[in-house]
C-alpha cells in the first residue's frame, strides 16, 4: 500500500512570492490534514479537508489556504510568503471522519523562504 | 484551553537502559490519544492509539499506557535504532484535528 506522498520535497521561495504544495493521500482515505512544523516547534494544525470541503482550520492567517480535489488529493497554497513561513509542511490522511482514526503522514515539503 | 505537554524534552539512554516518556494532557472530550515516532527529515510514523484510562498497547520494546490525565511510553531495553523524537497527540471532541505535544527527543547510545 502506497503511503501519503507529498511534492515537492524541497521548495525555495523569496519573500512575497506564493508557494503551492501538493499531497496525495493513501488510497481509500477521504480526509486530508495539513500541519506546519517549524524548527524547534511542535506540529501546528493548519487545515482539514474531507470530501472536498474545508472542515476546520487552525490559527493561521487567510493567506494559508488550500483545496481538496475529487480524487481526494490536496493542495496547500501560501500567499505573500514571509520569512517565518519557513518550515516543514506535513500532509496526513485518515480513513474517515467520525471515528478515532490515526493520521498517516507523508514525509513533508521543506519550504525555505529567503 | 486544551494542552498537551511532553516530558522530558530530551532523554539520553545507554543501550539496554529502560525508561519512560510522559505525555500529560488537559482536553475536553478526549476521543483518543496517539503516539508517533518521528525520524529526522521524515514525517511522523504512527505507533499506538489509546482510547480509555487503563488501556495498554505494546509493540516490540514499546508499551503505551493511559490514565485520565497522562500517558506513558515505556521503552524496555532500548537499542540505538530506537533513537527518534516521540510525539503524542490528542484527538478531541468532534474535531478530527489532532493537537500534538512538542515531543521527546530520545537518543540511545550503544
Amino acid at each position: 500500500e502506497a503511503g501519503v506522498t507529498q511534492s515537492p520535497t524541497h521548495l525555495i521561495k523569496t519573500r512575497g512570492q506564493q508557494a503551492t504544495l501538493r499531497c496525495s493521500p493513501i488510497s481509500g482515505h477521504t480526509s486530508v490534514y495539513w500541519y506546519q512544523q517549524a524548527l524547534g516547534l511542535g506540529l501546528q494544525f493548519l487545515l482539514w479537508y474531507d470530501e472536498g470541503e474545508e472542515r476546520n482550520r487552525g490559527n493561521f492567517p487567510p493567506r494559508f489556504s488550500g483545496r481538496q480535489f475529487p480524487n481526494y488529493s490536496s493542495e496547500l497554497n501560501v500567499n505573500a510568503l514571509e520569512l517565518e513561513d519557513s518550515a516543514l509542511y506535513l500532509c496526513a490522511s485518515s480513513l474517515e471522519t467520525g471515528v478515532r482514526s490515526p493520521l498517516h503522514f507523508g514525509n513533508g515539503t521543506r519550504l525555505t523562504v529567503t | 484551553e486544551d494542552q498537551v505537554t511532553q516530558s522530558p524534552e530530551a532523554l539520553r539512554l545507554q543501550e539496554g537502559e529502560s525508561s519512560s516518556l510522559n505525555c500529560s494532557y488537559t482536553v475536553s472530550g478526549l476521543r483518543g490519544l496517539f503516539w508517533y515516532r518521528q525520524d529526522p527529515g521524515k514525517g511522523p510514523e504512527f505507533l499506538f492509539t489509546l482510547y480509555s484510562a487503563g488501556e495498554e498497547k505494546e509493540k516490540e520494546r514499546l508499551k503505551a499506557t493511559l490514565t485520565k490525565k497522562e500517558s506513558f511510553l515505556h521503552i524496555t531495553a532500548p537499542k540505538p535504532e530506537d533513537s527518534a523524537t516521540y510525539l503524542c497527540a490528542v484527538q478531541r471532541g468532534n474535531n478530527n484535528d489532532m493537537r500534538f505535544g512538542a515531543g521527546t527527543r530520545l537518543t540511545v547510545k550503544p
